[in-house]
């Protein structure tokens, strides 16, 4: 599976977007976006996953570059309960397992 | 629906005994993922399973570690002889399918203290 580079950390202001950046450069040609998200102590979440095409649910929209060599993860209004560690993967269909880096940890300023 | 449960959530054990961690896929899930999580770390995957099938242990210690799951009831993850470097999270995950692109998901993870 690819590998992937995301900032260490990265803070927004609450209620403005968070856009969360990925680099994942030798993303293969069936391997899938996945971020996840992990709200302190608790298990991680799934947010939303993307081949090639822009995606967008009711938690946040994935941007994928056309190249595919990065993406962003947008969280449209942040609050708060956004705070925790974005995880961005990048898995090949049928992978059995995920691989979760050092991820992005987000911290939304009052 | 219920999501995936873990139970325990928080467990003790000394050094020398042995931890059997309990994990319920959500409903209609036949596939089941661990990882562990060291303090200030990502998550580790540590095995997949099917029902009554392994189908991937590669990220499992070659000593001490075992799951499972079982026809009926939860799956297992068993650790013999624990050690103090075994004091992790460990998460359970499940998924409806891995044909195709798949989400997984999580259970609130079980706290190994290994004193």
């Amino acid at each position: 599976d690819a590998k992937t580079t995301q900032p260490t950390s990265m803070d927004c202001a609450e209620g403005r977007a968070a856009n969360l950046p990925c680099n994942h450069s030798t993303i293969s040609g069936n391997e899938y976006v996945y971020w996840y998200r992990q709200i302190h102590s608790q298990g991680p979440q799934y947010i939303i996953h993307g081949l090639k095409n822009n995606e967008t649910n009711e938690m946040a929209s994935l941007i994928i570059t056309e190249d595919r060599k990065s993406s962003t993860l947008i969280l449209p209004h942040a609050t708060l309960r956004d705070t925790a560690v974005y995880y961005c993967i990048v898995s090949r269909t049928g992978a059995n397992n995920l691989f979760f880096g050092t991820g992005t940890r987000l911290t939304v300023i009052p | 629906n219920a999501g995936v449960m873990q139970n325990p959530r928080h467990l003790v054990r000394r050094r020398g005994q042995e931890a059997r961690l309990r994990c319920s896929p959500m409903k209609g899930h036949s596939h089941v993922y661990w990882y562990r999580q060291l303090p200030e770390e990502g998550l580790k995957f540590m095995v997949y399973l099917q029902k009554e099938n392994i189908i991937d242990e590669s990220g499992m210690p070659k000593e001490r570690f075992s799951a499972e799951f079982p026809k009926e009831g939860p799956s297992i993850l068993r650790i013999q002889q624990v050690v103090r470097g075994d004091s992790a999270a460990y998460f359970c995950a499940s998924s409806l399918t891995t044909g195709f692109s798949y989400e997984q998901y999580f259970g609130p993870g079980t706290r190994l203290t290994v004193t």
